[in-house]
């Protein structure tokens, strides 16, 4: 099983600061079978990247994704206050496993 | 407008059963694959089982396997999931999600199961 691990656990930021999320896969993903979510308290989680750098429909440009090898990023650029929430990356090579998420705090 | 919206969660001991379901409308049911992933209290998200738009490919996480069975009916635009031999780690809540591409493009609002004596 491919296991996904995310850093750091906890981001704390203040709004329009720039934040940096990472996730490292322990084998091999195709950097077309890596996505990012967001969610929020209370909510479902919501598609932010899919192809590790495609943003879905109505994401702002603000999110980015990139891959380098078994390492992918996520790049809030200016923190917006409705981006403060927990982020999770997922891999769909074998079985289709999610880290255990970044929060992304108000600092 | 796109809707997925699961029922079906509740209160069971452990070793009991029930059966999840998820209703879709707004987008062609059919064509596409469908997982159930949940997440426990305070805890991260763990995909559970994914079936594919004939039911062709069905496959489980270990966690689960022997225990759940995924299903779906098409004519209905509903996505099935029975949970037998539940156990107090099973505690979560159940979301439904469409698979598109490699991602998961629409999910439920989640249905929460609590096993517990």
């Amino acid at each position: 099983e491919i296991v996904l691990t995310q850093s750091p656990g906890t981001l704390s930021l203040s709004p329009g600061e720039r934040a940096t999320l990472s996730c490292r896969a322990s084998q091999s993903v195709s950097s077309t079978s890596l996505a990012w979510y967001q969610q929020k308290p209370g909510q479902a989680p919501r598609l932010l990247i899919y192809g590790s750098s495609s943003r879905a429909t109505g994401i702002p440009d603000r999110f980015s994704g990139s891959a380098s090898g078994t390492d992918f990023t996520l790049t809030i650029s200016r923190l917006e206050p409705e981006d403060f929430a927990v982020y999770y990356c997922q891999q769909f090579g074998s079985s289709w496993t999610f880290g255990q998420g970044t929060k992304v705090e108000i600092k | 407008e796109v809707q997925l919206v699961e029922s079906g969660g509740g209160l069971v001991k452990p070793g009991g059963s029930l059966r999840l379901s998820c209703e879709v409308s707004g987008l062609r049911f059919s064509s596409y694959t469908m997982n159930w992933v949940r997440q426990a209290p305070g805890k991260g998200l763990e995909w559970v089982s994914s079936i594919s738009s004939s039911s062709t490919y069905i496959y489980y996480a270990d966690s689960v396997k022997g225990r759940f069975t995924i299903s779906r009916d098409n004519a209905k635009n509903s996505l099935y999931l029975q949970l037998n031999s539940l156990r107090a780690e099973d505690t979560a809540v159940y979301y439904c999600a469409r698979r598109a591409i490699a991602a998961m493009d629409y999910w439920g609002q989640g249905t929460l199961v609590t096993v517990s004596s």
